[in-house]
C-alpha cells in the first residue's frame, strides 16, 4: 500500500543548528515527492518538490531535500535553522495515476520547535 | 499563479446543524480541486476531489458532501454535523495531468460543539 512515514513527531533544535527531517515512502511506481510547511492556523506552503532528474533539490527558505531511491527516503535538510522555521512539516508522495487527478498521500507531519 | 480563498476562516457550530464551506480559486482555469481535513496528529485526509464541474469523487464515506457548481468553486457541505467533523479543512488545487503541484488555501477551522 502507498504510504508516507515521518518517524519524528516533534523535533527541537537550537537556532543556528542544522536540521534534518526524515521521510520514508512506500509507492508502487515512480514517486513524485513534496515537502510542505504549515505555520499554526495556516494553509500548507510548498517548500520543494522532486519529479525527476537531480536527486538533490533546492527549495525556498534555504531548504533542500535528497531523493534516495534505494532507501525510499526524501529527507529535508537545512544547514542553519532560524527561529521563523518553527512550524509543522509534511512530506507527501504522489504520482501519475493515468487520469487527471494527482492525489497526494501525506505523512502525519513533524513539528519543529526552535530554541533561541 | 493561482490563489485559493476559503470562507469562513473559523466556524463554531452545534451538533446537528448544517454546514457549508466555500473554496474559490483565482488565476487558473479547469483546475483539479480537493478538500482535505486535518485533525491533530493525524496528518491530512483527502475527503473529495473534482476534475471538473459537477464531477465529484469521494475518498472517505461520511456525512459530508461536496459540490462544484462552477469551474473555480468548490463547496463542502453537511446536512447534520457530528462532533467528529471538527477539524481544519483545507482546499487545494492543481492544474491537472496527474503530476502537478497542489497548492493550498488558508483553511477553515471548524469546531462542532
Amino acid at each position: 500500500a502507498q504510504s508516507v512515514t515521518q518517524p519524528d513527531i516533534h523535533i527541537t533544535v537550537s537556532e543556528g543548528a542544522s536540521l534534518e527531517l526524515r521521510c520514508n515512502y512506500s509507492y508502487g511506481a515512480t514517486p513524485y515527492l513534496f515537502w510542505y510547511v504549515q505555520s499554526p492556523g495556516q494553509g500548507l506552503q510548498l517548500l520543494l518538490k522532486y519529479f525527476s532528474g537531480d536527486t538533490l533539490v533546492q527549495g525556498i527558505k534555504g531548504f533542500e531535500a535528497e531523493f534516495k531511491r534505494s532507501q525510499s527516503s526524501f529527507n529535508l535538510r537545512k544547514p542553519s535553522v532560524h527561529w521563523s522555521d518553527a512550524a509543522e512539516y509534511f512530506c507527501a508522495v504522489g504520482g501519475n495515476y493515468g487520469g487527471s487527478q494527482g492525489n497526494l498521500i501525506f505523512g502525519k507531519g513533524t513539528k519543529l520547535s526552535v530554541k533561541p | 499563479s493561482q490563489t485559493i480563498h476559503q470562507w469562513p476562516a473559523t466556524l463554531v457550530q452545534p451538533v446537528g446543524s448544517p454546514l457549508s464551506l466555500e473554496c474559490t480559486v483565482e488565476g487558473t482555469s479547469n483546475p483539479n480541486l480537493y478538500w482535505y481535513r486535518q485533525a491533530a496528529g493525524r496528518g491530512l485526509q483527502l475527503l473529495f476531489y473534482s476534475v471538473g464541474i459537477g464531477q465529484i469523487s469521494s475518498e472517505v464515506p461520511q456525512n459530508l458532501s461536496a459540490s462544484r457548481p462552477q469551474d473555480r468553486q468548490f463547496i463542502l457541505s453537511s446536512k447534520k454535523l457530528l462532533l467528529s467533523d471538527s477539524g481544519f479543512y483545507l482546499c487545494a488545487c492543481d492544474r491537472g495531468g496527474g503530476t502537478d503541484t497542489q497548492y493550498f488555501g488558508p483553511g477553515t477551522r471548524l469546531t462542532v460543539l
